[in-house]
């Protein structure tokens, strides 16, 4: 079945680590995104990818790296410089909009993982 | 810049009622798209409806239909029918026609259906 699959589905991290979240998915799609959610809360970006090897900062990047060296996967470390990384976040993909024009762009709905739940103890 | 209302923080509906979650948006683009997700407690996203900024009618996907009012700037959620399972948070998000194709999230709502 295609999807999207993130682990751990828990992590705890003591204070001063990285820590590294997995993100993998086999849709075939270029476009892969990273969320944090905090409680109760909506969801902000972190970062982006629209192709292998390209990445982009979104609205809250710091303390927070990721890579995209296939096309399947793009992990996101957590590293000490986060103050506050304990969070659920998620991972999503998407077609490319940009290949497609804007009348079918729009309906490019993102597809989601289960998330990750990181804890800071 | 772009922003999305949620204006409820929780609900309440009895089963097999309808339910109408409210969305309001404020955005200078002239195309855009609107999405509906849903959050049940196990935490993943799942997308319900769709309504881009030039469709002419209202977006319905079974149970679920968008009721879009674009000069007043709202797209609110309409559930009719509800069932018990339908209890989850529900995300209102908007995505633009910048180059990130970034979705931009409300705080969402909680609801809860009454058996």
């Amino acid at each position: 079945d295609g999807g999207i699959t993130q682990s751990p589905k828990y992590l705890f991290r003591k204070e001063g680590q990285n820590v590294t979240l997995s993100c993998e998915q086999n849709l075939n799609h270029d476009a892969m995104y990273w969320y944090r959610q905090d409680p109760g809360q909506g969801l902000r970006l972190i970062y982006y990818s629209q192709i292998v090897n390209d990445f982009q900062k979104g609205d809250i990047a710091e303390g927070y790296s990721v890579s995209r060296e296939k096309k399947e996967s793009f992990p996101l470390t957590v590293t000490s410089a986060q103050k506050n990384p304990t969070a659920f976040y998620l991972c999503a993909s998407s077609i490319d909009s940009r290949e497609t024009g804007w009348g079918i762009l729009s309906y490019n709905e993102q597809f989601f993982g289960p998330g990750t739940r990181l804890t800071v103890l | 810049a772009q922003k999305i209302t949620q204006t409820q923080p929780g609900m309440f509906v009895q089963e097999k009622e309808a339910v109408t979650l409210d969305c309001t948006y404020d955005t200078s683009d002239q195309s855009y798209g609107l999405f509906w997700y849903k959050q049940p407690s196990s935490g993943e996203m799942i997308f319900l409806i769709y309504q881009g900024s030039y469709d002419e009618q209202n977006a319905t996907e079974g149970r679920y239909s968008l009721n879009f009012q674009k000069a007043r700037k709202s797209a609110n959620l309409v559930i009719s029918a509800s069932q018990l399972g339908d209890s989850a948070m529900y995300f209102c998000a908007m995505r633009g026609l910048d180059s990130s194709y970034k979705l931009i999230f409300g705080s969402g709502t909680r609801l809860l259906v009454r058996p």
